[in-house]
């Protein structure tokens, strides 16, 4: 059984949609972060959040804890947002990550 | 800060052969993480260093793989006896300590094993 579950696992929008992406989780955490990645690139961290609500620029991410999940909203969605949004979790030590959402934006 | 750095970036190998990946975490970062990613598998945690010492190895292949940190400031994935199977990026992070704060990822090292 898969310890993070992401939703959807791919999603397009039109330029400028808003994209709500979502995380839900089996294990015991105190910590989740988002991560964005491009085909080929680094790995980079967009959120951490370990619990309520966590705003930077178009992004924010709602995390309750005790229902285990978290979520992340984009708004205002442009082309290069495209690319995979990962959430990952920690229980204190090891980062636990989810399958992605592959994100496509389209002109 | 440059981030976490891995080196190298690329690294072909011939199957049986050895592959050692550096990495170079966040001055400062007590934690070290490695990890694998391939498309079929997604992120996959090998192993964790704190204080340099060796905290969890739960994901690392039991033959063939080992980690080391001899310093504060590098860390070391070691594959002996390459096979095909193990080609991946594979991708060191640090995170400042325990307390849960952020974990930050270098680019990767591909390594290719043919």
């Amino acid at each position: 059984e898969q310890q993070v579950q992401q939703s959807p696992a791919s999603l397009v929008l039109q330029e400028a949609e808003n994209a709500e992406l979502q995380c839900s989780f089996s294990i015991f955490t105190n910590q989740v972060q988002w991560f964005y990645q491009r085909p080929g690139g680094r790995l980079v961290s967009l959120l951490y959040n370990p619990s309520g609500t966590k705003q930077s620029g178009r992004l924010t991410s709602t995390t309750v804890i005790k229902e285990r999940r978290s979520s992340l909203h984009i708004s205002s969605s442009q082309i290069t947002d495209s690319g995979t949004y990962l959430c990952a979790l920690s229980n204190y030590n090891v980062l636990y990550f989810g399958s992605g959402t592959k994100l496509t934006v389209e002109p | 800060n440059a981030g976490v750095i891995q080196t190298p970036r690329h690294k072909v190998t011939g199957k049986g052969q050895e592959a050692t990946l550096w990495c170079e975490p966040i001055s400062g970062h007590s934690a070290v993480f490695w990890y694998r990613q391939t498309i079929v598998q997604g992120l996959e945690f090998l192993t964790y260093f704190r204080n340099q010492a060796p905290i969890d190895d739960s994901g690392m292949p039991k033959e063939r793989f080992s980690a080391q940190m001899p310093n504060q400031s590098h860390s070391t994935l070691k594959i002996q006896s390459t096979q095909p199977q193990d080609s991946a990026v594979y991708l060191c992070a640090s995170r400042r300590d325990r307390t849960n704060t952020e974990v930050f990822f270098g680019k990767g090292t591909r390594l290719t094993v043919v």
